[in-house]
């Protein structure tokens, strides 16, 4: 099992550009989350899903959008890129309802320019 | 807004000593404490997880201890090895999300 896979792994945007990061699991997971990771402010949600063609807002989802057209993806897209978006996000997934047991994918570093 | 705070942001301890970090929560609407380490370059992975309905929980070297009254809790590396130098997060979690501390960056001299 791949468990987590993450694309692409690192990714220079120019401000006003858009881009879509891809998440997959191979665990069967009906819970999907996408994080991102900035110093000195642990992880913060951004969306997360339930299950396949579902999406909830997170914590900060403010210029980012989701879909989850599949049980197994998890797609991130920002439609137009701000340099407040350079962060590296964590995709992860979970197979119960109390959540509290995620696994994490390697991330996607994102400078935004 | 929920938050977890987590202290110290980073520490330092010798081969074969005791590391601690602790955390605080301010919202008891929460149904579990877990504790992920993260190795640079990678994602977190769950270390240890404790219910709020206990008090300690012990696995291997690493204890986790629950003061609900306090809304704290902490985490407890026993002989702390240079293989544990990673960056240790707490979270509190209810329903479908949760809340992570800042993170606490750990280094283990040898």
């Amino acid at each position: 099992n791949a468990g987590v896979t993450q694309t692409p792994k690192f990714r220079v945007l120019k401000t006003g550009q858009s881009m879509t990061l891809l998440c997959a699991q191979d665990m069967n997971h009906e819970y999907m989350y996408w994080y991102r990771q900035d110093p000195g402010m642990g992880l913060r949600l951004i969306h997360y899903s339930v299950g396949e063609g579902t999406t909830a807002k997170g914590e900060v989802p403010d210029g980012y959008n989701v879909s989850r057209l599949k049980k197994q993806n998890f797609l991130l897209g920002l439609e137009s890129a701000a340099p407040s978006q350079t962060s590296v996000y964590f995709c992860a997934s979970g197979r119960t309802m109390t959540g509290y047991e995620q696994y994490f994918g390697p991330g996607t570093r994102l400078t935004v320019t | 807004q929920q938050q977890v705070k987590q202290s110290p942001q980073s520490l330092i301890v010798q081969k074969g000593g005791i590391s601690i970090i602790n955390c605080a929560y301010e919202n008891t609407a929460f149904d579990y404490f877990p504790w992920y380490q993260q190795f640079p370059g990678k994602g977190p992975a769950l270390l240890i997880a404790i219910r709020p309905d206990v008090s300690e929980k012990k696995e291997g070297r690493f204890t986790i201890s629950f003061n609900k009254s306090a809304k704290q809790f902490s985490l407890h590396i026993m002989d702390s090895q240079p293989g544990d130098s990673a960056t240790y997060f707490c979270a509190a979690t209810g329903g479908f999300k949760t809340i992570f501390g800042a993170g606490t960056r750990l280094f283990v001299k040898a």
